[in-house]
């Protein structure tokens, strides 16, 4: 079974700052089916990433990704208030379908 | 505009069969490539994938849960229904489902708000 490790648990940045969070893969996975998404507290995920770097619907250019075979990065760009919040990565599989990393929660 | 929404039962007891409701609208799960996932969340932990339905009927599950899952749709209706059995208060929990399209590679674009399930006798 693939596992994601994410890292570091817990960030701790200012406004204005760069965030960078990775997401391991135990094994190569492809970057078509990884994802990243942004959760708040009292609120459901919403997508940030798919396709390792393609950015979804309305989420603004200071999130990027990148990555391939076993490693991925988020980075977000010139952190904003509304930024701080817990980051999860996904992948789409066979074997189990669907994998969530442990998260990543970015704090001021 | 896609939307979905998760109904069920807030409260079951120990041993009790949990039966989840995911309405959807703005998309049909008959599209090739479509598929409704079930996610669960803890209160203060990670996401937890439960399962997943294809627009083909094709279903996934859980390694660690299989055997207490079923996932099944009803495509008319636009719904997406979640069993799990034998519910433990380790599954309290918020429960989402989401919807996938692409065959995997859109991501998870759109959830709906989740419902929370205690399990306490």
């Amino acid at each position: 079974d693939i596992v994601l490790t994410q890292s570091p648990g817990t960030l701790s940045l200012s406004p204005g700052e760069r965030a960078t969070l990775s997401c391991r893969a135990s094994q190569s996975i492809s970057s078509a089916y990884l994802a990243w998404y942004q959760q708040k507290p009292g609120q459901a995920p919403r997508l940030l990433l798919f396709g390792a770097s393609s950015r979804a619907t309305g989420i603004p250019d200071r999130f990027s990704g990148s990555g391939s075979r076993t490693d991925f990065t988020l980075t977000i760009n010139r952190l904003e208030p509304e930024d701080f919040a817990v980051y999860y990565c996904q992948h789409f599989g066979s074997s189990p379908r669907v994998t969530f990393g442990q998260g990543t929660k970015l704090e001021i | 505009q896609v939307t979905l929404r998760e109904s069920g039962p807030a409260l079951v007891k120990p041993t009790e069969t949990l039966t989840l409701t995911c309405s959807f609208s703005g998309f049909s799960l008959s599209t090739s490539g479509m598929s409704v996932s079930w996610v669960r969340q803890p209160p203060g932990k990670a996401l937890e994938w439960l399962a997943l339905i294809h627009w083909d009927d094709d279903k996934d599950y859980s390694t660690s849960l299989k055997t207490r899952l079923t996932i099944s749709k009803d495509t008319s209706n636009n719904q997406v229904v979640l069993t799990m059995t034998n519910m433990d208060p380790v599954d309290t929990a918020t429960y989402y489902c989401a919807r996938m399209g692409g065959w995997g590679t859109d991501g998870m674009d759109v959830w709906g708000q989740g419902t929370t399930v205690t399990v306490s006798s």
